[in-house]
């Protein structure tokens, strides 16, 4: 199984700061990277997939890079909405698998 | 307006089947496929399996001896059955459709979720 590793669990930045969190994959998974943020009572947000294409309705203040093993999801001036939990996930290949999260916290 | 919404009891006795049903609309089960993704208190989502838009299934190897899902396209509802549950199977549970049809691998639509507890 392709093993997703955000290093990172807690993170915690102030309104219009920038922030980046990062998800390494333990194999090549080419671009098939998707970014999600969870917050409480909420369902779960696609918010960028193909490593950096953006879902419909994600606002452009959130952007993905990367390629192969690392990714990088920024949230450049962030927002006190989002604050949240944000998994990574590669569907390369079966069985589909998540990253264990990094909380974002707002201060 | 697409929605999924799993149902099911919220507690079950170890060593017993767990049964849930993910109810959707605003989209056609045999023109997209849907997952299922539990989700351990603190953790990150397991992926467990889907069903695919022409009914054939696909299991995380992990989960696949105790693991069947099934469809019934006339009510738009997917199903969910595991059995021989352990205390570590407790979490909460989500159906969850792909981005485009047929087949993306990524979810763009996902349940509430339904919490699972297994205990006596």
């Amino acid at each position: 199984d392709v093993q997703m590793t955000q290093s990172l669990s807690y993170l915690a930045a102030s309104p219009g700061e920038s922030v980046s969190i990062s998800c390494k994959a333990s194999k090549s998974i080419s671009n098939y990277l998707a970014w999600y943020q969870q917050k409480p009572g909420e369902a779960y947000k696609l918010l960028i997939y193909s490593g950096s294409t953006l879902q419909s309705g994600t606002p452009s203040r959130f952007s993905g890079s990367g390629s192969g093993t690392d990714f990088t999801l920024t949230i450049r001036s962030l927002e006190p909405e989002d604050f949240g939990l944000y998994y990574c996930q590669q569907y390369y290949e079966k069985p589909l698998t998540f990253g264990s999260g990094t909380k974002l916290e707002i201060k | 307006q697409v929605q999924l919404k799993e149902s099911g009891p919220g507690l079950v006795q170890p060593s017993e089947t767990l049964s849930l049903t993910c109810t959707v609309s605003g989209f056609s089960l045999t023109s997209y496929s849907v997952s299922w993704v539990r989700q351990p208190s603190g953790k990150g989502p397991e992926w467990m399996g889907r069903m695919w838009y022409d009914g054939d299934t696909a299991y995380n190897s992990a989960l696949k001896s105790r693991l069947s899902i099934s469809r019934d396209t006339s009510k738009n509802q997917v199903f969910l059955k595991m059995n021989s549950l352990q205390t570590d199977d407790t979490g909460t549970y989500y159906c969850t459709r792909d981005r485009v049809n047929y087949y993306s691998g990524d979810f763009a639509y996902w349940g509430q979720g339904t919490l699972v507890t297994v205990s006596s």
